[in-house]
């Protein structure tokens, strides 16, 4: 079975700086990674999404993440954050399941807090 | 293109009243999902849809029903609210991949529930 683990559950830091918001995950078979933000009263949207291929993904806003398969993380980072960055980031993982069908798991959240 | 909807946005209920929320997709997408977002505990899968007519339960369903009767639909009923039912509700869909986990979930913009 799947899990997720977002070790920070709030990072705050000052515009211009840069930041890592960490997530490590457990998992017996392959999976996809993904990273939501979700903005002050708004649902999730989508940041980027590892599948396969080049461990490093690029996502908007300036965003991105390397998975790393022997440490099992998906660490998500920003060299330089502005004040609007301020949201709840999530983790999520997905594995493929028996009988074709499967269910994406999330980590409790990251509240990245962006200070002037 | 309106994406995912869900109604109403906001909804106030005295403990043992019953209400049912709506979420609607635009996407032709096979996969739904209801969520409860609580402080601190992340996103937690209520109950699923992987099509038309079926529906499955997630981790947390007890005091929930949903039903799946279009495919552009999916409900979400509480029938006897508890104060512990309050919470943000959010809706997400999913594109069908083969049954591999690879395609990201599209969210609703949520439903704040308070249950007195």
């Amino acid at each position: 079975a799947q899990s997720v683990t977002q070790l920070d559950s709030q990072v705050p830091v000052f515009e211009e700086a840069p930041v890592e918001l960490r997530c490590n995950y457990s998992s017996s078979v392959s999976v996809y990674l993904f990273w939501y933000v979700q903005y002050p009263n708004q649902g999730l949207q989508l940041l980027l999404k590892y599948l396969s291929g080049s461990t490093l993904v690029k996502g908007i806003n300036g965003f991105e993440a390397e998975f790393n398969k022997s440490q099992t993380s998906f660490h998500l980072r920003k060299p330089s954050v502005h004040i609007s960055d301020t949201a709840e980031y999530f983790c999520a993982v997905s594995e493929w399941a028996s009988g074709g069908s499967y269910i994406p798991t999330f980590g409790r959240g990251t509240s990245l807090i962006v200070h002037p | 293109n309106a994406g995912v909807t869900q109604t109403p946005k906001f909804r106030v209920l005295k403990t043992g009243q019953s209400m049912t929320l709506l979420c609607a997709q635009d996407m032709n997408h096979e996969y739904m999902y209801w969520y409860r977002q609580d402080p601190g505990m992340g996103l937690r899968l209520i109950h699923y849809s992987v099509g038309e007519g079926t529906t499955a339960k997630g981790e947390v369903p007890d005091g929930y029903n949903v039903s799946r009767l279009k495919k552009q639909n999916f409900l979400l009923g509480l029938e006897s609210a508890a104060p512990s039912q309050t919470s943000v509700y959010f809706c997400a869909s999913q594109r069908l991949a083969g049954g591999l986990g690879y395609n990201e979930q599209f969210f609703g913009p949520g439903t704040r529930l308070t249950v007195l």
